[in-house]
């Protein structure tokens, strides 16, 4: 069974510095790996999906999150932190055959400092 | 195109009282989902169709929870008689294959 570990429940940047939100994923079959963003009171939205090919996926807001099979990590970044990047963010994880499947973090709260 | 859309956003019921979630998945997504999420955790998969046909249910999902969706469309989410512990944020997806779901906005249940 899959299960994604994301370390750190709660992250604080100043606005403007890097963004990097941690999640490593347990899988027996190559996965299909997700970041979704929830703000407060509102349900998920996709930010990036890995399914195949290119390691390094880009998303929506500027955020990009890389594969890497040898560490088994989908680290979610963001060069410069803006103020309205603060919400809770989910790394999830699900097989390629059935994605009724998917398994989600515990959640990283990303604070952003003026 | 509209997106997955849930009613109520919010209930509050006394315990011991029945409620019913609607969710409309968007058009032609032929897979919806259900998840529970409590505060401080991410969502928890409760169950699972595929048209009209539910495929897979969670072992969280008591026998105090029913899930339909009559038609392959629209789906409702029952929960009888209510416990303190059913509050939670109710969410409603949906997916058109194999990779990302779409999520809708989420009920909010509050059991007193």
């Amino acid at each position: 069974a899959q299960s994604v570990t994301q370390l750190g429940s709660h992250v604080s940047v100043s606005e403007g510095a890097l963004v990097l939100l941690r999640c490593n994923y347990s899988s027996s079959v190559p996965p299909y790996l997700f970041w979704y963003v929830q703000y407060p009171n509102q349900g998920l939205q996709l930010l990036l999906k890995y399914t195949t090919g290119a390691t390094l996926v880009k998303g929506i807001n500027g955020f990009e999150a890389e594969f890497k099979k040898s560490e088994t990590s989908f680290h979610l970044t963001k060069p410069s932190a803006h103020m309205s990047d603060a919400a809770e963010y989910f790394c999830a994880v699900s097989d390629r055959v059935n994605n009724n499947d998917m398994r989600f973090g515990a959640g990283t709260r990303l604070t952003v400092k003026p | 195109d509209t997106g997955v859309s849930q009613d109520p956003r919010h209930k509050i019921t006394k315990r011991g009282q029945n409620v019913t979630f609607r969710c409309d998945p968007i058009s032609e997504h032929n897979r919806l989902y259900w998840y529970r999420q409590t505060l401080g955790q991410g969502p928890e998969f409760l169950t699972y169709f595929q048209n009209e046909a539910q495929l897979e249910k969670s072992r969280l999902l008591s026998d105090r929870f029913s899930a339909e969706r009559p038609k392959g469309s629209f789906s409702t989410l029952e929960i009888q008689r209510t416990e303190q512990g059913d509050s939670a944020m109710y969410l409603c997806a949906s997916s058109p294959g194999q990779t990302e779901i779409y999520f809708g906005e989420g009920s909010w249940l509050t059991v007193v």
